[in-house]
């Protein structure tokens, strides 16, 4: 059974500050994994979305990298912005059962002003 | 594209009430949909997984006849809370997902319901 877990639960830097938020899965036969931002009291954006033939994906200032073979994604912020201040979560599948995602507790991110 | 649409976004109702939320997709048809629940400061654990025409499979703990889901249509999946308590408060969130092949073999999720039972 995929389990998802994030490192570190909460973080909170200066604005400017380049920051990887860190993501490890147990069952490295996944098909694609995905991170997700969340504000608070609000529903799921998702970020980026890795599949497994790729080892990044760029959006703006957000680079995501998955590594299967060690069983780590990672989101990188560049320059962070106090609008960046949320849960990000990672999911990846749980293969026994198709697309059934597997979400990670989240980290929960501030960027000071 | 790939929009999905939760109603009502919240909800407060009386203790042994039930409460209904609705989860369409509006510019595509999913064949699956799933439903998820997030308590305060936790992240989102899997309800249940709804195939359109079919019975919902649920998860390990969750009661099926406590949430009656039903998704009688390719675009709408319904999530029924019955004789709602106050443990149940909670987020709510559904996410459908195309047939496969037609995107990707992503989910697509929906805002969001609080649901307050007083």
């Amino acid at each position: 059974k995929q389990e998802v877990t994030q490192i570190p639960a909460a973080l909170s830097v200066p604005e400017g500050e380049n920051l990887v938020l860190n993501c490890s899965f147990t069952d490295s036969a996944i098909y694609n994994l995905q991170w997700f931002r969340q504000d608070p009291g609000k529903g799921l954006t998702s970020l980026l979305l890795i599949q497994s033939s790729q080892r990044e994906q760029t959006s703006g200032r957000l680079n995501a990298s998955l590594d299967k073979s060690s069983g780590r994604s990672t989101l990188y912020i560049a320059a962070s912005q106090p609008g960046d201040s949320a849960t990000y979560l990672c999911a990846a599948p749980d293969m026994e059962y198709g697309n059934k995602l597997v979400f990670g507790a989240g980290t929960i991110l501030r960027v000071k002003s | 594209g790939a929009v999905v649409s939760q109603h009502p976004s919240w909800v407060i109702c009386k203790s042994g009430t039930s409460v209904k939320i609705e989860c369409r997709s509006l510019d595509f048809q999913a064949t699956t949909m799933f439903w998820y629940r997030q308590f305060p400061k936790q992240s989102l654990m899997l309800m249940a997984t709804s195939n359109e025409g079919s019975k919902a499979t649920y998860e390990q703990g969750v009661e099926k006849d406590k949430f009656l889901i039903n998704h009688a249509s390719l675009t709408l999946s319904t999530l029924t809370v019955t004789s709602a308590h106050p443990e149940d408060s909670s987020f709510y969130i559904c996410s459908a997902s195309p047939p496969a092949g037609a995107f990707t073999d992503t989910q697509y999720f929906g805002p969001g319901t609080r649901l307050t039972v007083l």
